[in-house]
This record gives C-alpha cells, sequence and structure tokens, in this order.
C-alpha cells in the first residue's frame, strides 16, 4: 500500500492528451514538492517533473505538472508510442521525514 | 555529464548483509548534494532507501531504519549501502542516484543503470 496513490492503468491514443493523478495528504503532497518520474520497459527511472511542475532539460514540452493541495497530476499532449512506460509521482513526507513513491501508473498507448 | 554506476554481489544468503556500491564520475562527491539509494521489487513499484551527503547527514525509509547504512567515500568518489539480516523481501533492482537538494530530498536527477539483488540461500 503505497503512501501516495496513482491510478494502476492509463491509456490513450497516439496525438491524445491523457493526465495520471497522484493523490496524498497535508504531510507530503499539500506541504512539499512533487516530482514525476517516466520508467520505460527495462530501464532506470528518468526525472520528468521536479517542484510540482517545473521540466528538467531536455524534456518535451509535452509533458507538465501541476498541484493543487493534496493532489498533483501530470499531462501528457500529443501523445506518442514512444510515451508506453510507468510513470510513478513522489514526495517528501513530513511525518515520515522521508520520500514517498506512488504506486505507478502503466500508461498504454493504443 | 554525471554518470553513477552500481556494483556488487547479485546473491546474498538469508540473514546476511548486502553490500553494494555507487561510483559517480562527472561529479564530485564532496561538493552539495545527496546521495541515494531506491530500490524496485521485481514487477512492483519503487521504494526509497534513504540518501546521505559527504558530511554523514544521512536520512533512511523509517520501515529499513534499523538496518541500513548509507555511506559516502570522498575519496574514491564513490557512496555504498549496506543493509543487514537480509530476507527474500530485500530481493529488489537497486538504483543508486543523485538527488538534487534545491528543494528536497526527492529530486532525483541522475540514476544508475540498477543491479538486481537476489536474497536467497
Amino acid at each position: 500500500q503505497s503512501v501516495l496513490t496513482q491510478p494502476p492503468s492509463a491509456s490513450g491514443t497516439p496525438g491524445q492528451r491523457v493526465t495520471i493523478s497522484c493523490s496524498g495528504s497535508s504531510s507530503n503532497i499539500g506541504a512539499n514538492y512533487v516530482y514525476w518520474y517516466q520508467q520505460l520497459p527495462g530501464t532506470a527511472p528518468k526525472l520528468l517533473i521536479y517542484g510540482n511542475d517545473q521540466r528538467p532539460s531536455g524534456v518535451p514540452d509535452r509533458f507538465s505538472g501541476s498541484k493543487s493541495g493534496t493532489s498533483a497530476s501530470l499531462a501528457i499532449s500529443g501523445l506518442r508510442s514512444e510515451d508506453e512506460a510507468h510513470y510513478y509521482c513522489a514526495a517528501w513526507d513530513d511525518s515520515l521525514s522521508g520520500v514517498v513513491f506512488g504506486g505507478g501508473t502503466k500508461l498504454t498507448v493504443l | 555529464q554525471v554518470q553513477l554506476q552500481e556494483s556488487g554481489p547479485g546473491l546474498v544468503k538469508p540473514s546476511e548483509t548486502l553490500s553494494l556500491t555507487c561510483a559517480v564520475s562527472g561529479y564530485s562527491i564532496s561538493r552539495d548534494y545527496h546521495w541515494g539509494w531506491i530500490r524496485q521489487p521485481p514487477g512492483k513499484g519503487l521504494e526509497w532507501i534513504g540518501s546521505s551527503d559527504h558530511s554523514g547527514s544521512a536520512y533512511y525509509n523509517p520501515s529499513l531504519y534499523s538496518r541500513v547504512t548509507i555511506s559516502v567515500e570522498t575519496s574514491k568518489n564513490q557512496f555504498s549501502l549496506k543493509l543487514t539480516s537480509v530476507t527474500a523481501a530485500d530481493t529488489a533492482v537497486y538504483y543508486c542516484a543523485r538527488v538534487d537538494t534545491g528543494m528536497d530530498l526527492g529530486d532525483f536527477d541522475y540514476w544508475g543503470q540498477g543491479t538486481l539483488v537476489t536474497v536467497s540461500s
């Protein structure tokens, strides 16, 4: 049981816009920054979004993050086949004094 | 270009100690940032293990706190993970990562490729 809650799966067709949600509490998302990681099959996770809505250099602007209260979302516009991956949200948790991850969402491009 | 590479035994016996090293290139480990470990059991999600800076200021997952130690070795530009009294539940791919502490400790901006550690007799 993960501290941050994500839907286990999401899907979309090429060109579509999909969103992945991440629900937490006042001790994690509500009080701290949210991060998103993309894990392509058989590879290490990659930082996709930091500080709620910032993209590292090299990440396409098709990826965007947002946060409101104790929830966050990752949006992917202009969906492409290479976006098929697992996506994880993460945040620092003040109560646990540690980093917590969501359970991950498997995105399928139909 | 910052690069991280994990190394260590791929098989550990139950009750023994898991020891991994992460060699860092392209960045001096004695500068700022934390250096952390994350693991992923086969077919499951990510679990934060902990992180430390070069001064020994460390944070650990409360569920692993009594068994884990992360050490930063500036002379070798590497850091290590020790996990004692392992069980089958500790079987996972172990990733090392750099932690950009500009915001907080959740920002893992560079990752190693990961190494599978199996706990079995």
